[in-house]
């Protein structure tokens, strides 16, 4: 069975702190793709970035940047110089390939960025 | 290219009622996968259609069906509505393909309450 577990229900910070999202993932297949979704008050779900499990390499676009960690089974999310923009729900989601392409999602992290 | 649209976007019934959801995929998807999110939590996945067939299904009862037309378009059907069935429904189109991963395009919604 797979699992994402984002233990933060709640963040708040002030604008223009960084903020770390948490993630952690069960899984027993080597195949998988792991992801981060942003959720605004509007509903839709934007997707952030995909990752692979072949592919440990760390990124950063612009305020965000992502650590993957296949040891610890981590995929964590940082906002740079958090905006009040960035205020929304962040989901992290799983992938196994195995599966159909079905995602399984975490609880979600709802950040508050005040001005 | 036009985006995963969803239709209605909010919809009130009544317990033990029927709801049609529809969702149009993104131009050139063939596949849909179909979600249910409640408030406060992450969504789950309920089950993905292919080339018209279901093609995966998450923990959700028969009243929960489905359907896909030649053009890729979808309905979410569910009987005998529960007041636990109060949800934003979230479509989500992709291409399935021999290629590694397919993304997920999301919709924007519908949000059922159900009385």
């Amino acid at each position: 069975a797979q699992k994402v577990t984002q233990a933060q229900t709640e963040i708040s910070v002030v604008e223009k702190e960084d903020v770390t999202l948490d993630c952690v993932y069960e899984t027993r297949d080597t195949t998988y793709y792991l992801f981060w979704y942003k959720q605004p008050p509007s509903g839709e779900l934007v997707f952030l970035i995909r990752r692979n499990s072949f592919d440990e390499q760390n990124e950063i676009s612009g305020r965000y940047s992502w650590n993957f960690q296949k040891s610890t089974s981590s995929f964590n999310f940082t906002i740079t110089a958090s905006q009040v923009v960035d205020s929304a729900v962040y989901f992290c989601a799983l992938m196994r390939k195995a599966a159909g392409n079905k995602l399984t999602f975490g609880g979600g992290t709802r950040v508050l960025v005040k001005p | 290219e036009t985006g995963v649209t969803q239709s209605p976007t909010h919809l009130i019934k009544t317990r033990g009622q029927q709801v049609t959801l529809r969702c149009s995929s993104q131009s050139g998807h063939n596949t849909v996968s179909w979600y249910q999110q409640a408030l406060g939590q992450g969504p789950q996945f309920i089950f993905q259609y292919y080339r018209e067939e279901e093609n995966g299904r998450g923990n959700f009862p028969p009243r929960f069906s489905g359907l896909q037309f030649p053009n890729y378009s979808s309905e979410l059907n569910v009987n005998a509505l529960e007041l636990d069935d109060s949800a934003l429904y979230l479509c989500a189109s992709s291409q399935t393909s021999a290629s590694s991963y397919n993304e997920q395009f999301f919709g924007p919604g519908t949000r059922l309450t159900v009385l």
